[in-house]
């Protein structure tokens, strides 16, 4: 079975511009998390969609947003990207998205880095 | 404010010795503990779980305490070996939610 597969796996933007990232959850999963690591914040939780609506958010500006499309298959759109937004976004799939019986199976991440 | 914390950035072990990492957490809600393992420029990978109503869990070398009454869990590896320096997360999670709240990370070296 395929894991998670994020693309692109590195990007380079400048300040200003937006991004989208892609993630497609492995078969058969249809929760998606998404997350950002940053070496000052460590891991943070973005947004979790399940059944293309969004269930869970995290604490990230409105500029962080996302979808869910019918197969599962998720993106998540950065805009008026800042200095700061410079991380490894990491996507996460499980089933259902039941914590206590669901294990979250992370992607290898796209490493973003704005100028 | 950091709902979960590994005091200890990095930890250097002996190869076929005991590796133990902690964490530290603040919310009482939490339902279920996690650790997760990740090499660099892969993901990080489910390695052990807890829920909040033991105190120990145990899968082959790696073993998982809780200290409800503290707030604090301890993994286990025992006996280390070379492949298993990473940098582990702990991670912690509320029942009614999927979102998981992530340590800092301790980077572990295991010294042949």
């Amino acid at each position: 079975k395929a894991g998670v597969t994020q693309t692109p796996r590195y990007l380079i933007k400048t300040r200003g511009q937006q991004v989208t990232l892609s993630c497609s959850p492995i078969s058969g999963h249809r929760s998606v998390s998404w997350y950002q690591q940053t070496p000052g914040q460590g891991l943070q939780f973005l947004f979790e969609y399940f059944s293309e609506t969004q269930r869970n958010k995290g604490n990230f500006p409105g500029r962080f947003s996302g979808r869910q499309f019918s197969n599962s298959r998720s993106e998540m759109n950065v805009s008026t990207l800042e200095l700061g937004d410079s991380a490894l976004y990491l996507c996460a799939s499980s089933v259902q998205g039941r914590p206590l019986t669901d294990t979250q199976y992370f992607g290898p991440g796209t490493r973003l880095t704005v100028l | 404010d950091q709902q979960v914390k590994q005091n200890s950035p990095s930890l250097s072990v002996q190869e076929g010795r005991i590796s133990i990492l902690n964490c530290d957490y603040t919310n009482s809600m939490f339902d279920y503990f996690l650790w997760y393992k990740k090499y660099p420029a892969e993901g990080p990978t489910f390695l052990i779980s807890i829920s909040s109503i033991k105190d120990k869990n145990e899968d082959g070398r790696f073993t998982v305490f809780l200290n409800k009454s503290a707030k604090h869990l301890s993994l286990h590896i025992v006996p280390s070996q070379p492949g298993d320096s990473a940098v582990y997360f702990c991670a912690a999670i509320k029942a009614a939610g999927n979102k998981l709240t992530f340590g800092g990370g301790t980077r572990v070296l295991v010294k042949p």
